[in-house]
């Protein structure tokens, strides 16, 4: 079946440090994938997605590239800040369903 | 406006009890879904609806039933609470042109006692 596979967390960095969170994937079909963030106390945001493979999506500094041969879709910011902080999930839905399948999510702390 | 609003934010509730969870959306949304997200974070997919009709609906309790009056609006009634069901419950929705972009609500945390 599906699956999403998300590096453990928690993570911790500093402010202007180089992130990366790995993302890989398993599934049957062309999936779309999306990183969503859940900064505390508050629901779900989209923060990025790609829809084929070698899409690159990027929305606030954060980048991630659908890479096919190696099913991943990996997230990367340059320099984080501190209001970076929360928790980044990422997420596979396949063509005609409506259902998403996260990974476990990756907290993320960024230290002054 | 809020797009996808959910209440009430916070329920605090003894175990047994029947409560309900609503959620609506603005956007014009023809497909609305329930997830539930542990205490560990992870999310799960409970329901989906698709022009009021039920489309998914994984491995939950059958105390759990929802409920769609209208396109814009899915409720989550919960019979015979169980220590089990504290969560995080979020709402979602997607639009029949792009089904897989969804919006999600800011959540319900359910204490259940």
């Amino acid at each position: 079946g599906n699956s999403v596979t998300q590096m453990e967390g928690p993570v911790t960095l500093s402010e202007e440090a180089f992130l990366t969170i790995n993302c890989t994937y398993t599934a049957t079909g062309y999936p779309s994938l999306f990183w969503y963030v859940q900064y505390p106390g508050e629901g779900l945001q989209l923060l990025l997605k790609a829809t084929k493979a070698d899409d690159k999506g990027s929305n606030k500094g954060f980048e991630a590239t659908y890479r096919k041969e190696t099913t991943s879709f990996h997230l990367e910011k340059g320099s984080v800040q501190v209001s970076d902080s929360a928790v980044y999930f990422c997420a596979l839905a396949t063509s005609g369903t409506y259902k998403y399948i996260f990974g476990t999510g990756t907290r993320l702390k960024v230290l002054a | 406006d809020t797009a996808v609003s959910q209440t009430p934010k916070y329920l605090v509730t003894q175990m047994g009890n029947d409560k309900s969870i609503k959620c609506e959306q603005n956007l014009g949304h023809d497909t609305m879904y329930w997830y539930k997200q542990d205490s560990k974070k992870f999310l799960k997919i409970m329901f989906s609806y698709n022009n009021k009709e039920l489309i998914i609906n994984e491995t939950v309790p059958n105390r759990f039933s929802p409920k769609s009056p209208d396109k814009a609006h899915l409720n989550l009634h919960i019979n015979s609470l169980e220590l089990g069901d504290s969560a995080v419950y979020f709402c979602a929705s997607s639009s029949g042109s792009n089904p897989n972009e969804q919006f999600f609500g800011p959540g319900t945390r359910l204490t259940v006692l």
